[in-house]
């Protein structure tokens, strides 16, 4: 079974440019997780979907983070404009209904913000 | 706020021998909890969960241990082997009306063959 696939697994880019990351949840999962993991934070949840609808974005860091769900199988994070502070690794998950399911976590993306 | 404390950065152990990850939280009203380990490069991957109903649960070599009148959780893995170097993340969840994870920030295992 195709677990959590997140794009692109790495990407560098400048201060300033608009950064995109991209997440393919498991098939048939009605929650959508967006983390990021940074060293001195470790795992922080920026923002869920259940059902395609943001639920919870209380974790955005602020208004240049933005993230949409047009549909059960895709899932975009926006970050615009970058800064050097965003450099983290982003993590998608994802889970099906229910309080004992575990969320599964796509291998994430590594970004650099030069 | 750190509502989920894992105070060890690291630890090493012997193969063969028992390793110990702990976990303390904070809020009162997590009624759910898990361990996730992560390889680098991987995403975290579930390994083992406790509802707050329970003190222990057990999943082969894995045992994890609540102690809700401390408000502090371990995790057990007997025996250590290589392959269980990893980073150990705890969290706790609530499972009434939200779905999020609150994790700490991990252990870095390292078993010494």
């Amino acid at each position: 079974d195709a677990g959590v696939i997140q794009s692109p697994r790495h990407e560098v880019t400048e201060m300033g440019q608009e950064v995109t990351l991209r997440c393919k949840p498991i098939s048939g999962h009605d929650y959508l997780f967006w983390y990021r993991q940074t060293m001195m934070r470790g795992l922080e949840l920026l923002i869920y979907f259940n059902n395609n609808v943001p639920i919870d974005d209380s974790g955005m860091p602020e208004d240049r983070f933005s993230a949409k769900m047009p549909n059960a199988s895709f899932s975009t994070l926006k970050i615009q404009p970058s800064e050097p502070r965003d450099s983290a690794v982003y993590f998608c998950a994802s889970s099906s209904w229910g309080s004992n399911q575990p969320q599964h976590f796509g291998d994430g993306t590594r970004l650099s913000i030069l | 706020d750190q509502q989920v404390k894992q105070n060890s950065p690291s630890l090493s152990v012997q193969e063969g021998r028992i390793s110990i990850l702990n976990c303390d939280y904070t809020n009162s009203m997590f009624d759910y909890f898990l361990w996730y380990k992560k390889y680098p490069a991987e995403g975290p991957t579930f390994l083992i969960s406790i509802s707050s109903i329970k003190d222990k649960n057990e999943d082969g070599r894995f045992t994890v241990f609540l102690n809700k009148s401390a408000k502090h959780l371990s995790l057990h893995i007997v025996p250590s082997q290589p392959g269980d170097s990893a980073v150990y993340f705890c969290a706790g969840t609530l499972t009434s009306g939200t779905y999020k994870y609150i994790f700490g920030t991990g252990t870095r295992l390292k078993v010494l063959a």
